[in-house]
């Protein structure tokens, strides 16, 4: 499976733009970026994914690099309620699992 | 309300006992995943099924097994338990083996 990295974690303040990187040099072809997160005491949720172009969503944007070895999420304005673990995963190329990391937990100041 | 419902919330046991955790998947959703929670170890897959049928697995131990039944409901075994079992357990579903995941709200487990 191929490996994603993530800063161990990021802070942010209230209703500024948020920019979380993730590096997957050894991607395929056929894999798709995803992004879940995890906020406490809950279960992961999507929040988005792409293959080579940029996504937006009404929760974030996410921008692939050309090479497609490097992506960001972009939260554009953090709240509160966006303090999570944020996994950055490579995925659905065969069989669908979802193999996560560490994730960057993310911390936002009011 | 991601619309996966696990049971039970939460489950005290001794060790050498066996459990059940029961996985109800959204309405239409064929490919059931199982995750294992503890704090030293992160988010780490268990075991995929999809329609019926297992389609990959992960670190899952022998003591563990799962299955997905007709109505695609999934349940997971855990058997022989141990201290070292003691984790959350998060039940997930797709529509299809392309989509996004959907997870439930998890089983805490507490192996005594």
């Amino acid at each position: 499976d191929a490996k994603t990295t993530q800063p161990n974690s990021m802070e942010s303040n209230e209703e500024e733009p948020v920019h979380l990187p993730c590096n997957h040099s050894t991607i395929s072809g056929t894999d798709y970026i995803h992004w879940y997160r995890q906020l406490p005491s809950q279960g992961p949720e999507y929040v988005i994914h792409g293959l080579t172009s940029n996504v937006n969503n009404r929760m974030a944007s996410l921008a692939i690099a050309e090479d497609r070895k490097s992506s960001t999420l972009i939260l554009h304005r953090a709240t509160l309620r966006d303090a999570a673990v944020y996994y950055c995963i490579l995925g659905y190329n065969q069989g669908g699992k979802l193999i996560f990391g560490q994730g960057t937990e993310l911390s936002v100041k009011p | 309300d991601s619309g996966v419902t696990q049971t039970p919330k939460h489950l005290i046991t001794a060790t050498g006992q066996r459990v059940t955790l029961r996985c109800s998947p959204r309405s239409g959703d064929l490919s059931v995943y199982w995750y294992q929670q503890s704090l030293d170890q992160g988010l780490q897959f268990l075991i995929q099924y999809y329609n019926g049928e297992e389609r990959a697995k992960g670190n899952i131990l022998e003591r563990f097994s799962a299955q997905q039944f007709p109505d695609l409901h999934s349940e997971l075994n855990l058997s022989s338990l141990e201290l070292g079992d003691s984790a959350l357990y998060f039940c997930a579903s797709s529509a299809t083996r392309r989509t996004e995941a959907f997870f439930g709200q998890g089983t805490r487990l507490t192996v005594v």
